[in-house]
């Protein structure tokens, strides 16, 4: 079946443009999250879903950033006024609960959009 | 406060050696486990997690770890590697008690040679 996509696969920007990256999740998957992952470096958790509760918007490094998800479907990642230090690829997971209880699933990666800031 | 460490950038291996990539971990509760591989220019992949029971767990490609609650540790092992294990694995951690965050080592690049 398919998988995560996102889209776009590059984007490359100038500093101070607004950038606005999309997921698609797995059908059926409840929970879908955003990381980024700087070069060199690990993945940093920026935001959580799970159905229609209130996201966990902990990791968003700023108020430039925001994302948005309707319902159980597509989710959009806006960056404003983008800095050279938002260049990172920015990766999209997709979950469904399963028996081992909430945290215990599995995620499934989209292959990430890779952004540069110039 | 959660936190992951994969103390090495890089494992170099023989092929047909076992290898083993660390990681240890720090949680309040009691820990869920992951490993993911990302391989080039391609999404992470899902390996194996430790989610409770036996503390050795079989995953993908010949891939197994072993929870080791008193150590605080989640080593990744192979026991034969091949070329195509090449690749850079992530080892991450949720706490059971509630939050719904993972939090990802800075990786390990595995470097299988011929």
């Amino acid at each position: 079946g398919a998988g995560v996509s996102q889209s776009p696969s590059n984007k490359v920007t100038e500093k101070g443009k607004d950038v606005e990256l999309r997921c698609d999740p797995i059908s059926g998957h409840t929970a879908l999250y955003w990381y980024r992952q700087r070069l060199g470096q690990g993945l940093e958790f920026l935001i959580y879903f799970q159905g229609n509760s209130a996201p966990d918007k902990s990791g968003l490094p700023s108020d430039r950033f925001s994302a948005e998800r309707t319902g159980e479907s597509v989710s959009t990642l806006t960056i404003q006024r983008t800095q050279q230090e938002d260049s990172a690829v920015y990766l999209c997971a997709s979950s469904f609960p399963t028996s081992g209880g909430a945290g215990a699933e599995t995620q499934y990666f989209g292959p990430g959009t890779r952004l540069l800031v110039l | 406060a959660q936190s992951v460490a994969q103390p090495e950038d890089q494992v170099n291996v023989a092929e047909g050696n076992p290898l083993t990539v660390k990681c240890t971990y720090s949680v309040s509760g009691n820990p869920y486990l992951f490993w993911y591989v990302q391989y080039p220019n391609r999404g992470l992949q899902f390996l194996l997690k430790y989610i409770t029971g036996d503390n050795l767990v079989k995953g993908s490609y010949g891939f197994e770890a072993e929870f080791n609650k008193s150590q605080t540790s989640f080593p990744l092992k192979k026991p034969s590697a091949l070329v195509s294990d090449s690749a850079l694995y992530f080892c991450a951690v949720r706490d059971s008690s509630g939050t719904y965050k993972y939090i990802f080592g800075t990786g390990t690049r595995l470097k299988v040679l011929a």
